[in-house]
């Protein structure tokens, strides 16, 4: 168990709705990352919060968009949704604002969109 | 764009041969990080090499990172089932803190 939680584990939807993930970092640290894996891929970089403020962005869509609120769990938003946003949603979180230490990925939330 | 190209994609292994994972970047890295990801599970931290042809062990693993840190292997000698999942190396371009993250390579163990 790295500590870190998401919510929920599985999650199915139609084409064009709107999703909510959550996710609740190890105690202590600042950083959420979060990551989108489609099948049998790599992990994809999405966006960084440290401590609320958005610290970079990586491949994200401008129909996602994600916050860090003041107790430090971070919420993704995923919009318009359509068939290729069926992935695996990863969240890690670090302690520090920059990812030179370890990340602890949270179990994931499947995302199915019918 | 910066990428760290992660070779092979697929790895099939008998039990008990080894196994082993290269990352390329073009520029140099300032750390490669190394995560292994069970089939169904999520990424878990194995090791961060900092150093300059740094090389540490852990059991049956063994990474590298190359001289010019723009290279990393991972290598498993005599690979058990316990290995099976995806290997992924993510290191640090020296001007960005941000991870950039190899593709990952799957390791099979044949039936």
């Amino acid at each position: 168990d790295s500590g870190v939680t998401q919510t929920p584990k599985h999650l199915i939807t139609a084409t064009g709705q709107r999703v909510t993930l959550r996710c609740s970092p190890r105690s202590g640290d600042l950083s959420v990352y979060w990551y989108q894996q489609s099948l049998d891929q790599g992990l994809q970089f999405l966006i960084h919060y440290y401590n609320g403020e958005e610290r970079a962005k990586g491949n994200i869509l401008e129909r996602f968009s994600a916050q860090q609120f003041p107790d430090l769990h971070s919420e993704l938003n995923l919009s318009s949704l359509e068939l290729g946003d069926s992935a695996l949603y990863f969240c890690a979180s670090t302690l520090g604002g920059a990812s030179y230490n370890e990340q602890f990925f949270g179990p994931g939330t499947r995302l199915t969109v019918l | 764009g910066q990428q760290v190209m992660q070779i092979p994609q697929y790895q099939h292994v008998q039990e008990g041969e080894d196994f082993t994972t290269y990352c390329n970047s073009s520029t140099t890295l300032s750390n490669i990080q190394w995560y292994k990801q069970r089939p169904g599970g999520h990424p878990v931290f194995l090791i961060q090499l900092v150093k300059s042809g740094e090389v540490k062990k852990q059991k049956r693993l063994t990474f590298q990172f190359g001289e010019a840190k723009k290279n990393s292997s991972l290598h498993i000698t005599a690979t058990q089932t316990t290995d099976v999942g995806t290997y992924f190396c993510a290191g640090h371009k020296d001007s960005n803190y941000q991870l950039i993250w190899g593709a990952g390579t799957k390791l099979i163990i044949k039936p």
